[in-house]
């Protein structure tokens, strides 16, 4: 069974770039079996799909954040990375990884990372 | 991409059933067979409930059904339970090749 590990700061300061990454066990990040997906929870309010990668780095992004979204996978590690750029308040969240294995998305979650917005 | 609309909240007694809806677009719940179904506990990750309009994973207790008609999925939860009171999202795929997210509904067992 996969499982998914989100690590990252738990605090970045407004203007600059939020950085998470997704440790994946259970499974190859190169399988083929599966898109990685990046999603989102501000604290009260709903899920925002950011993106997914596949692992050849095909990569696909909501369009109200692929400006200042970069999505990248390493193979090597078993592991894929969210970058989120000129990051604001508005950008204070849970984080979570998952998978979509076809059409069953998303199947698989991390536990979920809060990252606090504030100077 | 817009939001997919849920009502904020739905609520029922035990032992009764609930339905929830999802309402969309052509371009993404009338367009395909993407449609996905969550459970949220507060606190807690989601937990896939339903995939591909009605299929439900291994492990999901067969009271949780999905059906869509049109640009409206559902959610159906028979034999209401105490556990079963928690936040449901919807999700589907696009005509763009991205996710859309419903708004969310909270779920209260009276």
């Amino acid at each position: 069974q996969v499982q998914l590990q989100e690590s990252g700061p738990g605090l970045v300061k407004p203007s600059q770039t939020l950085s998470l990454t997704c440790t994946v066990s259970g499974g190859s990040i190169s399988s083929g079996d599966y898109y990685w997906s990046w999603i989102r929870q501000p604290p009260g309010k709903g899920l925002e799909w950011i993106g997914y990668i596949y692992y050849s780095g095909s990569t696909y992004y909501n369009p109200s954040l692929k400006s200042r979204v970069t999505i990248s996978v390493d193979t090597s590690k078993n592991q894929f990375s969210l970058k989120l750029s000129s990051v604001t308040a508005a950008d204070t969240a849970v984080y979570y990884c998952a998978s979509c294995s076809g059409g069953s998305c998303f199947d698989y979650w991390g536990q979920g990372t809060l990252v606090t917005v504030s100077s | 991409q817009s939001a997919l609309t849920q009502p904020a909240s739905v609520s029922g007694s035990p032992g009764q059933s609930i339905t929830i809806s999802c309402t969309g677009t052509s371009s993404d719940v009338g367009g395909y067979n993407y449609v996905s179904w969550y459970q949220q506990h507060p606190g807690k990750a989601p937990k896939l409930m339903i995939y591909e309009v009605s299929n439900r994973p291994s492990g999901v207790p067969d009271r949780f059904s999905g059906s869509k008609s049109g640009n409206t999925a559902s959610l159906t939860i028979s034999g209401l339970q105490a556990e079963d009171e928690a936040d449901y999202y919807c999700s589907s795929y696009t005509s763009s090749s991205l996710y859309v997210f419903g708004t969310g509904t909270k779920v209260t067992v009276l």
